[in-house]
């Protein structure tokens, strides 16, 4: 069964520097999501992409925070300047209806 | 926007007990109403979902009932067993729509 695909599993970095979350989804899916998981907390909703452009942002979203598909099948999340309140495990999703899968995670770390 | 409430926030039963779980939402456009289920470290995956045309759903020990006049929807799970221990997470959306997510419950099975 086809899954979504999420790299790395854990990422540490800086304050302030720059990091790209990597994103599989599944091929025949058009809409992607990235969500995002404060330990101990819900998941919350970060930024929708359908036929290559936004579709809906939250206010987490802020000037931070691009979305790229680079290529028919990666889906990138890039957080420019990162902040200790950045860290958190962030999830892509897809779907081609309504049903969202939801890749493994990326933990980052933010130190 | 969506706003989801989620209760318990924690619920404890014995194995082969019945565990429900209860959530409201507010806006009344939302038509798609998953639960999700999160192991430790894990993704959140889709256990069962319903949609707004439709009141019950069944799946083996596994059922949603949706009130859309009231607006709350519920998961219901009977027998439960120690592996049905794990966090659990309303949603609802629209359709293509971002997940709106309740704050989770934490149910624990004790043998």
């Amino acid at each position: 069964e086809p899954e979504v695909t999420q790299t790395p599993s854990h990422q540490v970095t800086q304050m302030g520097q720059e990091v790209i979350l990597r994103c599989v989804p599944i091929s025949n899916h058009l809409y992607f999501y990235w969500y995002r998981q404060i330990l101990g907390q819900k998941v919350e909703f970060l930024v929708s992409f359908y036929n290559n452009e936004i579709s809906e942002k939250s206010e987490i979203f802020d000037d931070q925070f691009s979305v790229e598909r680079p290529d028919g099948s990666n889906f990138t999340l890039k957080i420019r300047s990162t902040k200790l309140e950045d860290s958190a495990m962030y999830f892509c999703a897809s779907t081609r209806d309504n049903e969202q899968f939801f890749g493994p995670g990326t933990r980052l770390t933010v130190l | 926007g969506e706003n989801v409430e989620q209760h318990p926030s924690t619920l404890s039963v014995q194995e082969g007990d019945s565990a429900v779980i209860k959530c409201t939402y507010s806006d009344s456009a939302s038509n798609y109403f998953p639960w999700y289920k999160q192991e430790l470290g894990k993704r959140p995956q889709l256990i069962i979902d319903i949609r707004s045309n439709v009141g019950e759903k069944k799946d083996q020990r596994i059922a949603v009932t949706l009130n859309k006049t009231a607006k709350h929807f519920s998961l219901h799970i009977t027998e439960t067993q120690p592996e049905d221990s794990a966090v659990y997470f309303c949603a609802a959306s629209m359709r293509y729509s971002t997940l709106t997510f309740g704050k989770g419950t934490m149910l624990l099975v004790s043998p």
